[in-house]
């Protein structure tokens, strides 16, 4: 099945700077890559996604860039500011057409410092 | 339009109890989902339904059971409830092919 490792764990900068989330995946067959953010208490909530036919994808501050041919894809949030602070997810997703599976990388804290 | 609503959002059971955590959707999405959420292991699929009458197994389904008899319903019963599985729950549902899931705000579950 699909494996998606995400790095780093826990992520701390300064209020203006970048902050770069990076994950990989095992099946080439993946199709589908959103991102998730999760705040305290609240449940995921999707904030992009980029399919495999596309390289890379915008959203005011947020980016997302695919490498489909080295299996890995990252987030970019540009300008952070406090309210940025959270969990983020990536996560792949293979739609078979029959079904799919959405398989989540273990999560990055997100600290955004004044 | 409510979304996911997962009901109820805190839950404290005692080992061998059993109990049914609700979701509902009202977006008349085909695929639903149960994740569970524990520290430092991201989200596991426990089962899935890509439409009523079908359900299948994901990652770690052992202790759950789901069922699917119309398009907005998903609920997971636990048939004996174990310390193991106390986690934070959530429910989350799609259009058919490869969409956003939209999450509930989840069930946090203690097993004592």
């Amino acid at each position: 099945g699909e494996n998606v490792e995400q790095h780093p764990s826990t992520l701390s900068v300064q209020e203006g700077d970048s902050a770069v989330i990076k994950c990989t995946y095992s099946d080439s067959a993946s199709n589908y890559f959103p991102w998730y953010k999760q705040e305290l208490g609240k449940g995921p909530q999707l904030i992009i996604d980029i399919r495999s036919n596309v390289g890379e994808k915008k959203d005011q501050r947020i980016a997302v860039t695919l490498n489909k041919t080295a299996k890995h894809f990252s987030l970019h949030i540009t300008e952070t500011q406090p309210e940025d602070s959270a969990v983020y997810f990536c996560a792949a997703l293979r739609d078979t057409g029959g079904g799919n599976k959405l398989t989540f990388g273990t999560g990055t804290q997100l600290k955004v410092e004044l | 339009n409510a979304g996911v609503t997962q009901t109820p959002k805190f839950q404290v059971l005692k080992t061998g109890q059993s109990m049914t955590l609700q979701c509902a959707q009202d977006m008349n999405h085909e695929y639903m989902s149960w994740y569970r959420q524990d520290p430092g292991m991201g989200l596991r699929l426990i089962h899935y339904s890509v439409g009523a009458g079908i359900t299948d197994q994901g990652e770690v389904p052992n202790g759950y059971n789901v069922s699917r008899s119309t398009t907005e319903d998903f609920p997971l019963r636990l048939l004996s409830a174990a310390p193991s599985q106390t986690s934070v729950y959530f429910c989350a549902s799609s259009y058919r092919g490869a969409h956003g899931y939209t999450f509930g705000s989840g069930t946090r579950l203690t097993v004592v």
